[in-house]
């Protein structure tokens, strides 16, 4: 089952510009992780927020949380062609602790 | 380096024919996970392993098989009874321990059904 759904489904930007993506689930969840797949290759973590955290910033990447609208947002400032990839919210749900489960992605496209 | 090797890239398997995808980790890590990429799609669950031993169904565990006899392997047996198995396949694994860790995933097998 997709737990997260991610938008927009692609987005295409210029190589400076912010990137937003957005995940909604639907189950109550211990935390909310975002993972970066280049095409063809495994997935990397970026970044994983907790449920009674609201925000969180790693380097060029801002996560927030809104539990009570379930949903989640990724901003990468100042976008690279470098950041071109996929990217995946995944939750962890309440009753089922290291059981990620996987929206669909968002696909990144930064020109430069 | 620690990380988690799958073998082989790229795999062909024939009509009928069981094929096993190998995942190793040297992470130390407590538990395993396989999941399914269909083209344009997020990952579903097929099977994971909180422990040496047991191993718990994912969401689409038919036609696939696991076993976990050691902490460091997590095979993954794509069985004949799996009726459209052409996908990508990572497996992942993760420590148990709370803190703000992400899942390590491999670099993915490809199959392909010919």
């Amino acid at each position: 089952s997709q737990q997260g759904e991610e938008d927009p489904q692609a987005l295409s930007i210029q190589e400076g510009e912010n990137a937003t993506m957005n995940c909604s689930y639907k189950t109550s969840i211990n935390n909310l992780q975002w993972y970066r797949q280049n095409s063809g290759r495994g997935l990397v973590h970026l970044i994983l927020i907790r449920s009674n955290e609201r925000e969180k910033h790693s380097g060029r990447l801002r996560v927030t949380l809104d539990t009570s609208k379930k949903s989640s947002s990724l901003l990468i400032t100042a976008s690279r062609a470098a950041d071109t990839a996929s990217y995946f919210c995944a939750t962890d749900a309440g009753l089922l602790r290291n059981k990620l489960v996987f929206g669909a992605g968002t696909i990144l496209r930064v020109k430069s | 380096d620690g990380g988690i090797t799958q073998s082989p890239k790229y795999l062909f398997r024939k009509e009928g024919q069981n094929v096993t995808l190998s995942c190793e980790q040297n992470l130390n890590h407590d538990a395993m996970y396989w999941y399914r990429q269909d083209p344009g799609q997020g990952l579903r669950l097929i099977y994971y392993s909180q422990i040496v031993n047991d191993f718990q169904k994912g969401d689409i565990a038919e036609g696939y098989s696991v076993s976990r006899e050691k902490k460091e392997s997590f095979p993954l047996t794509v069985t004949s009874a799996q009726k459209n198995p052409t996908a990508f396949y990572l497996c992942a694994s993760i420590r148990r321990q709370e803190g703000d860790y992400g899942y390590t995933f491999g670099s993915g097998t490809r199959l392909t059904v010919v």
